[in-house]
Order: C-alpha cells, then sequence, then structure tokens
C-alpha cells in the first residue's frame, strides 16, 4: 500500500541556508501535518493544512512556512537555518473522516 | 508539563518476556489515544487507536487499554521478540477529525535482550 512519501531523506545545509522539504500524502488524503523532532526529544507539532488551508498551527518559527498544493503534497519551507534547525522533520497524513494518522520516514536535516 | 506523561523512560527485558507500557495524560477534550512504534531515525508506526468509548484493543501481540476516567493507558506487549526494541510512543488526539493537533508523549524506549 503507498505510505507517505517524504524527500529528501538527508539533507546538510549550512547556516543561514534555505531548505526546502516536500510530504507527499497517502492517495485521497486531505490533511497533512509537519512535526520536528530534535536528538532524544518528542516530536513537536509544526502546523497543519486540510484541503490546502492551514488548519492549525503550533511551535513553528516565523523563519518557516509551508504550504499543500493543489494535489495535495505539501512543502515546509525554512529559511536563514540555525544550528538548532537540526532534526528530523516528520510529515503525516490523514484522511478527513478518519482518526488515523500515518507517518512518513521523515527527512532528516543536519545544519552545519 | 507535558500533558502526555509515559513510564517508565526505558525498559530492558529478555526476549520472550511480557511487558507493559503506562501513558497517564491531561490531555482535554479527548478524541482519541494512539500507540505508536517508532525506530530510532524512523517515522512513527500506528499500533492501535482507540476512542473514549473503548476499552481495549490488540493489534497480534500489541494490546492496549485505555481507561478514560483515570486518563490512563497501558500498552501489553506479549511474547516479546528482538524486533520489538523500539521507542512506544503514546499519542493523544485532543479533537475529533480533520483539525487535529496531536499531543505526543516522553515516549518508553524499549530494549529486547537475547
Amino acid at each position: 500500500a503507498a505510505g507517505v512519501i517524504q524527500s529528501p531523506r538527508h539533507l546538510i545545509k549550512e547556516k543561514r541556508e534555505t531548505a526546502t522539504l516536500k510530504c507527499y500524502p497517502i492517495p485521497r488524503h486531505d490533511t497533512v501535518y509537519w512535526y520536528q523532532q530534535g536528538p532524544g526529544q518528542d516530536p513537536q507539532f509544526l502546523i497543519s493544512f486540510y484541503e490546502k488551508m492551514q488548519s492549525d498551527k503550533g511551535s513553528i518559527p516565523d523563519r518557516f512556512s509551508a504550504q499543500q498544493f493543489s494535489d495535495y503534497h505539501s512543502e515546509l519551507n525554512m529559511s536563514s537555518l540555525e544550528l538548532g534547525d537540526s532534526a528530523l522533520y516528520f510529515c503525516a497524513s490523514s484522511s478527513g473522516g478518519a482518526p488515523e494518522a500515518f507517518f512518513g520516514q521523515g527527512t532528516r536535516l543536519t545544519v552545519v | 508539563k507535558n500533558q502526555v506523561e509515559q513510564s517508565p523512560q526505558s525498559l530492558i527485558i529478555l526476549e520472550g518476556k511480557n511487558c507493559t507500557l503506562q501513558c497517564n495524560y491531561t490531555v482535554s477534550p479527548f478524541s482519541n489515544l494512539r500507540w505508536y512504534k517508532q525506530d530510532t531515525g524512523r517515522g512513527p508506526v500506528s499500533l492501535t487507536i482507540m476512542t473514549f468509548s473503548e476499552n481495549t484493543k490488540s493489534n497480534g501481540r500489541y494490546t492496549a487499554t485505555l481507561d478514560a476516567d483515570t486518563k490512563q493507558s497501558s500498552l501489553h506487549i506479549t511474547a516479546s521478540q528482538l524486533s520489538d526494541s523500539a521507542s512506544y510512543i503514546c499519542v493523544v488526539s485532543p479533537r475529533n477529525f480533520g483539525n487535529e493537533k496531536l499531543t505526543f508523549g516522553t515516549g518508553t524506549r524499549l530494549t529486547i535482550i537475547p
């Protein structure tokens, strides 16, 4: 069965650079969530989209932005990267009519 | 204070033994509670999901229980296998469908030794 696809799997950037993470939800899923998981920490909710509109916002820095496109894939744009942005970034998707959320494998971002 | 607390933080057991992981939550309102298994550096994988009206749910060797009155849940693993070594995360959803923000627990790191 198709799962949530994230790309790239690994990314290395320098401080002050920009990064774009992509998430392709499970087909027919209309909701996408982004999470940030620092080393040894539980995932922190960043932002979510439902039917291409932002539905909820968590601890997402102002340097980050995200959107959901017409094909329901989502992109997380991160600018002016800082060392503290190094983390695993997870995307999850769900269908508005069901409570189950499925996670992607994550993108490991390393800022040097 | 984290709204979802798990215990123990870490656990080491012998292969073939059973174990029980605990989750206490204060998230309100409460819609559903999930248990995820997360291998290091990988995305969480759903094990069980229960609404407030469900008391127990099984998925193979995994059995989750929920007491909505005391706001406690447990995950029982029977006949543990080496592949069960992972972090187990209790996740609570405060609202119902479509617009939910999951609240993650602190996780229990389980290690199975041969």
